[in-house]
């Protein structure tokens, strides 16, 4: 089983609401991560996590807080977010932490849009 | 810093017809190169990967792509376009160490019946 999933596929919130993504995989990876896709662009990494602990955080604002339970599920928390925040938001998961070889598997993704 | 470069934001080609898809890289070190695919809608999915190993690698649905040290391309080819093969294509590179993916800006196949 190579797969990620992400919950919920569409979400529209306002700039007041708080939301979470969420992301679960179950092919014992142990590097997770976020990504942020905007229309016709490629993916910009937000954050990685290796053994459920946080080792990137590539300057993503407060708005975004990421969570990582335990090894199979990763959340993204959204709080009084901004319009130019709407994307598709794409989770994936590799095996070992985070390694240069490693291929990353992607969920397919969450697509959010911000009123 | 690592870098690749997709010549070509928009690629079109024939049902039949051989799809060439470019990427250069920059790189101090030697890297680790990726192609992913995104279908509309959809997440990325790996193509083929270079690990060092062997020059010529070889993926899904009849893609390869030959790693040119000399010319610091990782050219993805397939012999024959399908319908289905229209999509964007992502070259991405890594080094050794705990450095993410870095991707290309990406590439939209049109494949034309």
């Amino acid at each position: 089983d190579t797969e990620v999933t992400q919950t919920p596929k569409h979400l529209v919130m306002g700039m007041t609401n708080k939301k979470s993504l969420k992301c679960e995989q179950h092919m014992g990876h142990r590097a997770m991560y976020w990504y942020k896709q905007k229309a016709k662009k490629p993916p910009e990494l937000m954050f990685v996590y290796s053994y459920e602990k946080l080792s990137i955080n590539e300057s993503v604002p407060s708005r975004f807080s990421p969570e990582c339970p335990n090894s199979s599920l990763l959340n993204l928390h959204l709080h009084a977010l901004q319009p130019e925040d709407s994307a598709l938001y794409l989770c994936a998961s590799s095996h070992r932490s985070s390694g240069p070889t490693d291929t990353q598997y992607f969920g397919p993704g969450t697509r959010l849009t911000v009123l | 810093a690592q870098s690749v470069t997709q010549l070509g934001s928009h690629v079109s080609v024939s049902e039949g017809a051989l799809v060439l898809l470019r990427c250069n890289y920059s790189s101090s070190v030697p890297p680790y190169l990726f192609w992913y695919v995104q279908y509309p809608n959809q997440g990325l999915q790996l193509l083929l990967k270079y690990t060092s190993a062997a020059t010529l690698v070889k993926g899904i649905n009849g893609f390869e792509a030959e790693f040119k040290k000399s010319e610091t391309s990782f050219h993805l080819t397939k012999p024959s376009a399908h319908m289905s093969d229209a999509a964007e294509y992502f070259c991405a590179v890594s080094h050794s160490g705990n450095t993410p993916l870095v991707f290309g800006k990406g590439t939209r196949l049109s494949v034309i019946a």
